[in-house]
């Protein structure tokens, strides 16, 4: 089975754009979630999503949303973009139940 | 409030020897706990998780309750054990499988030859 695959692999942007990052779970996985990874704050859960709906949110603010579609790929958006967001997002599938992550490689995005 | 501390940033052992990365927890429910390691250039990925009570690459880790920890134990240390090892807290909520994982800062092991 093909793993976990984010794109893209890297972002530049600059302050006050926005960004989507994309996740392909392994296949059969429905669950997927979020997170960021920062020297600072080390990995901090973002948000889950199974079957299209969210179903855990962590504690950031309104301005990082995701979504899931019907095939379980799931995006996630990032508006007004500050240069603290400057991270590595992480993306993980689980086939639910089993509760132990497949992680992708990793977004890292650049805020300037 | 869910919390796991991994007190030690680094750890550096000789080929051989005993390692322990200790792991401790506060949760105020049932706790699930995993380990996740990542090597040199290489995605996260899980090493073990507690309710499966195996072993994987020589590495073992109880859950003490008591204690409120999971430390990762290997009786002798590899090279290629070197890595990022993040221990990790699953607060599920009541709805099967609902994921949260809360992780720790994670421990730097080096194994010296």
């Amino acid at each position: 089975k093909a793993g976990v695959t984010q794109t893209p692999r890297y972002l530049i942007k600059t302050r006050g754009q926005q960004v989507t990052l994309s996740c392909s779970p392994i296949s059969g996985h429905r669950s997927v979630s979020w997170y960021q990874q920062t020297p600072g704050q080390g990995l901090q859960f973002l948000f889950e999503y199974f079957s299209e709906t969210q179903r855990n949110k962590g504690n950031f603010p309104g301005r990082f949303s995701g979504r899931q579609f019907s095939n379980s790929r799931s995006e996630m958006n990032v508006s007004t973009l500050e240069l603290g967001d400057s991270a590595l997002y992480l993306c993980a599938s689980s086939a639910g139940a089993a509760r132990s992550l497949h992680f992708g490689n990793g977004t890292r995005l650049t805020v300037t | 409030a869910q919390r796991v501390t991994q007190p030690e940033k680094l750890l550096s052992v000789f080929k051989g020897a005993p390692v322990e990365l200790k792991c401790n927890y506060s949760y105020s429910g049932s706790p699930e706990l995993f380990w996740y390691v990542q090597y040199s250039r290489q995605r996260l990925q899980l090493l073990l998780r507690h309710i499966s009570r195996e072993s994987i690459k020589g590495f073992t880790a109880d859950l003490n309750k008591g204690e409120t920890s999971f430390h990762l134990k290997k009786p002798f240390a590899q090279e290629e054990d070197s890595a990022m090892y993040y221990c990790a807290l699953s607060c599920h909520r009541g709805d099967q499988g609902a994921q949260k994982l809360v992780f720790g800062q994670g421990t730097r092991l080096t194994i010296n030859p």
